[in-house]
C-alpha cells in the first residue's frame, strides 16, 4: 500500500523567510504533484513532476523530485502572506494510473 | 479558468435523504473521473473512479450502495450518496485528468467541491 507522508504538518513562518516541505513516498513512483488548498476551497493545481531530478519554479516556490529517495521538496523563498494555505503532495498510485494517494497536507501560515 | 464544475457547491439535507451531486468536464472529454472526499483538516481519500459506459471503481472500504456513481456521459458524472447520515458530512471533490490532445497538461483538474451536511 503506497504511502505518503508530508512534513511539517504544520508550518508557521515570518514574512522573507525561506523553508522546505518534504514529501515521502513509500513505493516506485514517478509522478508526483503538488496542490495548493485555501479555507473551504477546492484543490490548486502547482507542479507536476514526471521524471527524477525535475525541478520546477514558480515565483517564490520551487518543487523537485528524487525518485531514488522518493523524495520531493517544495521550497518556499522569501515567504509573502499570500502563500498562506494548506499544500499537499500526491503520488499517482500506478504510473499514469491517475489514482492520486495523497499526503496530509502542510499547513503554512506566513506572518507579517 | 476553472475546467471542471461541481453542482451543488452546498447542500444541506436531513438523514435518511439522498443527494446528488454533478461533475463536468466543461470543455473536454473525460473518460475518466475521480471521487474524492476529505474531512476538515483532513487530507482527501479517493472513494472510487467514474468509468464512462461502465461500472465504477471503488476504493477498499467504500459503500459501493451507498455511494452510486453513474458515468453516463463524457462529460459528466454523478454521485449519489444515498440515506445520508450525519457521518457522510464532508467536503465531495470529483476530479478529471484532461488529455493532452484536448489540451492537457498530465495533471488532474479538480472540480470546486461539494460541501454536504447532513442533519
Amino acid at each position: 500500500e503506497l504511502k505518503v507522508e508530508q512534513n511539517p504538518l504544520f508550518l508557521s513562518m515570518q514574512e522573507g523567510k525561506n523553508y522546505t516541505i518534504y514529501c515521502n513516498y513509500s513505493t516506485t513512483s514517478d509522478r508526483l504533484y503538488w496542490y495548493r488548498q485555501d479555507p473551504g476551497k477546492s484543490l490548486e493545481s502547482l507542479f507536476v513532476l514526471l521524471s527524477n531530478g525535475a525541478v520546477k519554479q514558480e515565483g517564490r516556490l520551487m518543487a523537485s523530485l528524487d525518485t531514488k529517495a522518493r523524495l520531493s521538496t517544495l521550497h518556499i523563498t522569501a515567504a509573502v502572506h499570500d502563500l498562506s494555505a494548506t499544500y499537499f503532495c500526491a503520488v499517482d498510485t500506478q504510473g499514469g494510473s491517475e489514482k492520486l494517494v495523497f499526503g496530509k497536507g502542510t499547513k503554512l501560515t506566513v506572518n507579517p | 479558468g476553472a475546467v471542471v464544475s461541481q453542482h451543488p457547491s452546498r447542500v444541506i439535507c436531513k438523514s435518511g435523504t439522498s443527494v446528488k451531486i454533478e461533475c463536468r468536464s466543461l470543455d473536454f472529454q473525460a473518460t475518466t473521473m475521480f471521487w474524492y472526499r476529505q474531512f476538515p483538516k483532513k487530507s482527501l481519500m479517493l472513494m472510487a473512479t467514474s468509468n464512462e459506459g461502465s461500472k465504477a471503481t471503488y476504493e477498499q472500504g467504500v459503500e459501493k450502495d451507498k455511494f452510486l456513481i453513474n458515468h453516463a456521459s463524457l462529460t459528466l458524472s454523478t454521485l449519489t450518496v444515498t440515506s445520508a447520515h450525519p457521518e457522510d458530512s464532508s467536503f465531495y471533490i470529483c476530479s478529471a485528468s484532461r488529455p493532452p490532445g484536448q489540451g492537457g497538461a498530465d495533471t488532474q483538474y479538480f472540480g470546486p467541491g461539494t460541501r454536504l451536511t447532513v442533519l
